[in-house]
């Protein structure tokens, strides 16, 4: 059981390029989201799910796009990358309604922004 | 609106000694979810614990205890006889209803020196 996984670990991105965060999870749980996490800010959501063919926003939705064709990949992508973006990103999944354990979180992306 | 608040940023203890991570939530909701999560210096998030909003008994595992206060809208992780392995950032979150979004304290680094 492979739980969430997130590819690349890590990326170094110069500013203007685009990439796609890769995000799948094994588990059939409906919701899946994406974190980022910064110094001193905690995780904030970025943009979430709750099934194939729903997305929505979080709190952070601006400079980033999602799409959800399959339960199992949800994949996150900047489209004109810009050092602002440079942080820690996770990928979550769980069931929708909430499940007993909570989040699933996949090992994390890295990304740099130059 | 939802809102977590871990106003300790920083923590350091000598092995050993007991530490308490505080939490204080806001919600209006009467049906809410807590959770502490764990993140060790690898990297990844680790779930520690979900308590719901209509059960306040205190939960005890291991080392770690719960105190979930609804009155004080606080729910505090004490780690007891803290070892060299607890040092990690540790995260309290917030969740309305059951539809999954979760809302992160900032994160608290707790520092266990041997």
């Amino acid at each position: 059981n492979a739980g969430v996984t997130q590819t690349p670990k890590f990326q170094v991105l110069k500013t203007g390029q685009s990439m796609t965060l890769q995000c799948a999870q094994d588990m059939n749980h409906e919701y899946m989201s994406w974190y980022r996490q910064d110094p001193g800010m905690g995780l904030r959501l970025i943009h979430y799910s709750v099934g194939a063919g729903i997305t929505d926003q979080g709190e952070v939705p601006n400079g980033y796009n999602v799409s959800r064709s399959t339960t199992e990949d949800f994949p996150l992508r900047l489209l004109s990358a810009a050092p602002s973006q440079t942080s820690v990103y996770f990928c979550a999944s769980s069931y929708f309604p909430l499940g007993v354990y909570g989040y699933t979180f996949g090992s994390g992306t890295r990304l740099t922004v130059v | 609106a939802q809102k977590v608040t871990q106003a300790q940023t920083e923590i350091s203890v000598v092995e050993k000694e007991d530490v308490t991570l505080d939490c204080v939530y806001e919600t209006r909701d009467t049906t809410y979810y807590l959770f502490w999560y764990k993140q060790p210096p690898s990297g990844e998030l680790v779930f520690l614990i979900r308590r719901n909003s209509f059960d306040e008994q205190n939960e005890i595992s291991g080392r770690y205890s719960w105190n979930f206060q609804k009155s004080t809208s606080s729910f505090n992780f004490t780690i007891t006889a803290s070892q060299v392995v607890d040092s990690a950032v540790y995260f309290c979150a917030l969740m309305r209803g059951a539809n999954s979004k979760l809302t992160f304290g900032k994160g608290i680094t707790l520092s266990v020196r041997p």
